[in-house]
């Protein structure tokens, strides 16, 4: 049972790059969630699903788009990357909706030149 | 807005010192939920507790507990007797199901540092 996983674990990409973070859960989650952590900010939601083929905006959504084309996968595109899109990723996943448990993956690094 | 504030950005101690992170909330519901996490120098973030508006008793999990007094709106996390594994930086976050159904409001966490 590997919970949430993440790929890749480190990007670096130059300005107006594109590229799509992978995130899957094994545990039968209805619920998906992308995060950005930055320093001294805590953790913001960009978007999340409440289930497969469901997208919705979270806080801080500008600038990404994701897809749940599957109930184990939330795949997070960045169209074109910009330095404040600097961040660490982390996705996550719950058996309801944000008021159950969130279970996090282990994160990604992405840097923009 | 749902809002979690930890004042605390820093906070070193001596291994063995008991220690308390401070967590304040603003809600404007009845029904909520408060958590704390952890995340450790490898990055992941770790569950401890997540607590329900409508349960105030205190928590205590081997070294850890938890106070949570919706009087002052806080949700206090104390180690006790600290070791140099608690180093970590700790989150506190909100869940606000009726006006915020998806969304977890987190605090900018409290960095612990413990010292041998």
């Amino acid at each position: 049972n590997a919970g949430v996983t993440q790929t890749p674990k480190f990007r670096v990409l130059k300005t107006g790059q594109s590229m799509t973070l992978l995130c899957a859960q094994d545990m039968n989650h209805e619920y998906m969630y992308w995060y950005r952590q930055d320093p001294g900010m805590g953790l913001r939601l960009i978007h999340y699903s409440v289930g497969e083929g469901t997208t919705a905006k979270g806080e801080v959504p500008d600038g990404y788009n994701v897809s749940r084309l599957k109930k184990q996968n939330f795949l997070l595109g960045l169209e074109s990357a910009a330095p404040s899109q600097t961040s660490v990723y982390f996705c996550a996943s719950s058996y309801g909706r944000a008021s159950d448990t969130q279970y996090f993956g282990p994160g990604t690094r992405l840097t923009v030149l | 807005a749902q809002k979690v504030t930890q004042a605390q950005t820093e906070i070193s101690v001596v291994e063995k010192e008991d220690v308390t992170l401070d967590c304040v909330y603003e809600t404007r519901d009845t029904t909520y939920y408060l958590f704390w996490y952890k995340q450790p120098p490898s990055g992941e973030l770790v569950f401890l507790i997540r607590r329900n508006s409508f349960d105030e008793q205190n928590e205590i999990s081997g070294r850890y507990s938890w106070n949570f007094q919706k009087s002052t709106s806080s949700f206090n996390f104390t180690i006790t007797a600290s070791q140099v594994v608690d180093s970590a930086v700790y989150f506190c976050a909100l869940s606000e199901p009726r006006y915020n159904n998806n969304d977890m409001r987190f605090g900018a966490g409290t960095r612990l540092t413990v010292k041998p």
